[in-house]
C-alpha cells in the first residue's frame, strides 16, 4: 500500500524557535497534501491544503505566516511552525491521496508530536 | 451544525461483546463514507470504506443510511486488540481538496 513518511516525530523547541516538519509520499506521487492538527481528546483539525508548485489554501482561523506551507514537489510537503509558542504544542499529522476521486481514501504520516516549552 | 457528528464516547465493553458506533452527516451530497481507527498518538489508519449496500470485513460490519443520513459500525466479539478511537470520515462529494470531513471519534475500551 502506499506509504506516507512524516519526520520527525517529537520535538521538543523552545518557545520563539521554529520548526519544520516534512511529509514525503514514498511511492506516488501527491499532487495535494493536507496538514492536520489534533489536540488531546479531540479530532483531527484540518489546517490547510497544500498544493505542489502553488500556494497552499488555509482553513479559517489558520495564521498562514505562522504556519508556513511549501510543496516543492510532487512528493513532499513542509510545515514550519514559526515562532512557535506553548500554545502551539500538538499532534500535527499530514496526509496524501493518489488522486481527486471522491472515494479515494487517505494515506497519513505517522504524526508529529510538538511540544514547545 | 458541524458536517460530522459522533459519539465520542467513551464506551467501554468487555471481551467478546458486541458494540455498535453510529456517525450522522449533514451535507446530504455526501458521497464516500469511511470508518477509520486510530490509535494513541498514531496516525489514523482506514478500518473500511462504507458502501451503499453495506459490507462486512471479518468481525465489522459498515453500513450507510442515506436516507437518515447516518453511517454505522458493529463490532462483533470485541477483542482488547479493538480498543481505539474510531473515526467517520465523510467525503461531501465535490471534487477536489477540502471535502473531507471528520468526526470527533469514538473511543472505545475493551476490558478483559
Amino acid at each position: 500500500g502506499a506509504v506516507v513518511s512524516q519526520h520527525p516525530s517529537w520535538v521538543i523547541c523552545k518557545s520563539g524557535t521554529s520548526v519544520k516538519i516534512e511529509c514525503r509520499s514514498l511511492d506516488f506521487q501527491a499532487t495535494t497534501m493536507f496538514w492536520y492538527r489534533q489536540f488531546p481528546k479531540q479530532s483531527l483539525m484540518l489546517m490547510a491544503t497544500s498544493n505542489e508548485g502553488s500556494k497552499a489554501t488555509y482553513e479559517q482561523g489558520v495564521e498562514k505566516d505562522k504556519f508556513l506551507i511549501n510543496h516543492a514537489s510532487l512528493t513532499l510537503s513542509t510545515l514550519t511552525v514559526t515562532s512557535a509558542h506553548p500554545e502551539d504544542s500538538s499532534f500535527y499529522i499530514c496526509s496524501a491521496r493518489r488522486s481527486r476521486a471522491t472515494n479515494e481514501k487517505l494515506f497519513f504520516g505517522s504524526g508529529t508530536q510538538l511540544s514547545v516549552l | 451544525r458541524k458536517e460530522v457528528e459522533q459519539d465520542p464516547g467513551p464506551f467501554n465493553v468487555p471481551e467478546g461483546a458486541t458494540v455498535a458506533f453510529n456517525c450522522t452527516y449533514s451535507n446530504s451530497a455526501s458521497q464516500s463514507f469511511f470508518w477509520y481507527r486510530q490509535d494513541c498518538r498514531k496516525e489514523p489508519k482506514l478500518l473500511m470504506s462504507v458502501y451503499s449496500s453495506g459490507n462486512e470485513d471479518g468481525r465489522f460490519t459498515a453500513q450507510l443510511n442515506r436516507a437518515s443520513q447516518y453511517i454505522s459500525l458493529l463490532i462483533r466479539d470485541s477483542k482488547l486488540s479493538d480498543s481505539a478511537t474510531y473515526l467517520c470520515v465523510v467525503n461531501i462529494g465535490q471534487t477536489g481538496a477540502n471535502n473531507l470531513f471528520f468526526g470527533t471519534g469514538t473511543r472505545l475500551t475493551v476490558i478483559p
